[in-house]
């Protein structure tokens, strides 16, 4: 199993510009989620999925947009990149007993 | 809304220097606290699950123990390769979200 992968793992944006990060799992788990990471701040829940075609916003959705057409994919939509959109950006999949996995991460810069 | 803090932000430990880290959170019908280890640019990898107050939970040098307020995660007699950063999150009624605390960096000194 590869677990969670996550694409692309660097990535550089021109404020306005939009991008799709990708994210895939071979776990067949039903919950997926996108968190950011600041520092200081922790991991922050950007949205969430419980299963194909549902999806749901978490603590700071504001300015991306998430879809999930098939159990494996999760990707998330940046639709015009801001400087405070420069994170590190984390995708994770749960199992039933509620365990997180994590991918490697996508570090996002806003310029 | 669920909080989670961890204190200290920043641990530095001498190799067998056992310490313990602290998260207090409050939340709304506790469904699990988790404990997990993340490495400089990698993600968080999962340690333990604490259910109910009065509960441990041990893995090697490690062992998380849970009361009404806060988890402590305590490491008996440090090795280097436990320097990581720590963090604990809570998952509360609805289910769906976990939340976060900011994470506690160790560093253990050889």
């Amino acid at each position: 199993n590869a677990g969670v992968t996550q694409t692309p793992k660097f990535q550089v944006l021109k404020t306005g510009q939009s991008m799709t990060l990708q994210c895939a799992q071979d776990m067949n788990h039903e919950y997926m989620s996108w968190y950011r990471q600041d520092p200081g701040m922790g991991l922050r829940l950007i949205h969430y999925s419980v299963g194909a075609g549902i999806t749901d916003q978490g603590e700071v959705p504001n300015g991306y947009n998430v879809s999930r057409s098939t159990t494996e994919d999760f990707p998330l939509r940046l639709l015009s990149a801001a400087p405070s959109q420069t994170s590190v950006y984390f995708c994770a999949s749960r199992d039933r007993g509620e365990k997180l996995f994590f991918g490697s991460g996508t570090q996002l810069s806003v310029l | 809304e669920d909080q989670v803090t961890q204190s200290p932000e920043a641990l530095r430990l001498q190799e067998g220097e056992s310490s313990s880290l602290n998260c207090s959170y409050t939340v709304s019908g506790l469904r699990g606290l988790f404990w997990y280890r993340q490495d400089p640019g990698k993600g968080p990898e999962f340690l333990f699950t604490l259910y109910s107050a009065g509960e441990e939970k041990e893995k090697e040098r490690l062992k998380a123990t849970l009361t009404k307020k806060e988890s402590f995660l305590h490491i008996t007699a440090p090795k280097p390769e436990d320097s990581a950063t720590y963090l604990c999150a809570v998952q509360g009624a609805a289910g769906n979200k976990l939340t976060f605390g900011g994470g506690t960096r160790v560093l253990v000194k050889p």
